[in-house]
């Protein structure tokens, strides 16, 4: 079992929409969860952060959290063709080391 | 804040030349650096981590002597590429640790360096 894992895509979303992309993870005791977004060819910028249990809201994008079920989540609102991308979630399990999943692919049309 | 620069952001060389990368944290101070490396189409793979002052310590499969990992100071590390070879051609990018500016587990991603090997 891989330890971070995400939907598969690529997920294409008309503009305007909300793009809901998952991610589980299978360490128990990580603690820190991230959602990286990259665009072809550049390297990962950091959206959001979240630690504890529920909704982080950070302008369009909502990152959600379930240590119980060990899933984490990224809602993207008023979605926009610049918000074309890839999508990785990052889960830090010990020893501040990332573990990446493969990412998510979002394509909004225009 | 959180500024992590890279350099050279892209590279050519020929087969059996080193390359080395350097890594800068701009405005704060990083105890631990990290090294990825990034295929087409593929995610990012941890090849080391780097801690200010000590030897780094690599991950499963990457080959400690071919790929020099230093990291002299709070601010820079640096990976040098020893005889490189065409399927070293890859996307390295290095991130670092914001010590002193909140959670320290956030990591911050340079630019990247593209490496292509003739």
């Amino acid at each position: 079992q891989k330890e971070v894992e995400q939907n598969s895509g690529p997920l294409s979303v008309p503009e305007g929409a909300i793009a809901s992309l998952n991610c589980t993870y299978s360490d128990r005791g990580s603690q820190s969860f991230f959602w990286y977004r990259q665009y072809s060819g550049k390297s990962p910028e950091l959206i959001m952060s979240i630690y504890s249990n529920g909704d982080k809201e950070d302008g369009r994008f909502t990152a959600q959290l379930n240590k119980a079920s060990q899933y984490v989540s990224l809602l993207i609102r008023d979605s926009q063709p610049s918000d074309s991308a890839t999508y990785l979630c990052a889960v830090c399990p010990n020893d501040y080391k990332l573990s990446f999943g493969a990412g998510t692919t979002v394509t909004v049309r225009a | 804040g959180a500024v992590v620069s890279q350099h050279p952001s892209w590279v050519i060389c020929k087969s059996g030349t080193s390359v080395k990368i350097e890594c800068r944290s701009l405005d704060f101070q990083a105890t631990t650096m990290f090294w990825y490396r990034q295929f087409p189409k593929q995610s990012l793979m941890l090849m080391a981590t780097s801690n200010e002052g000590s030897k780094a310590t690599y991950e499963q499969g990457v080959e400690k002597d071919k790929f020099l990992i230093n990291h002299a100071s709070l601010t820079l590390s640096t990976l040098t590429v020893t005889s490189a070879h065409p399927e070293d051609s890859s996307f390295y990018i290095c991130s670092a640790n914001s010590f002193g500016q909140g959670r320290t587990d956030t990591q911050y991603f340079g630019p990247g360096t593209r490496l292509t090997v003739l």
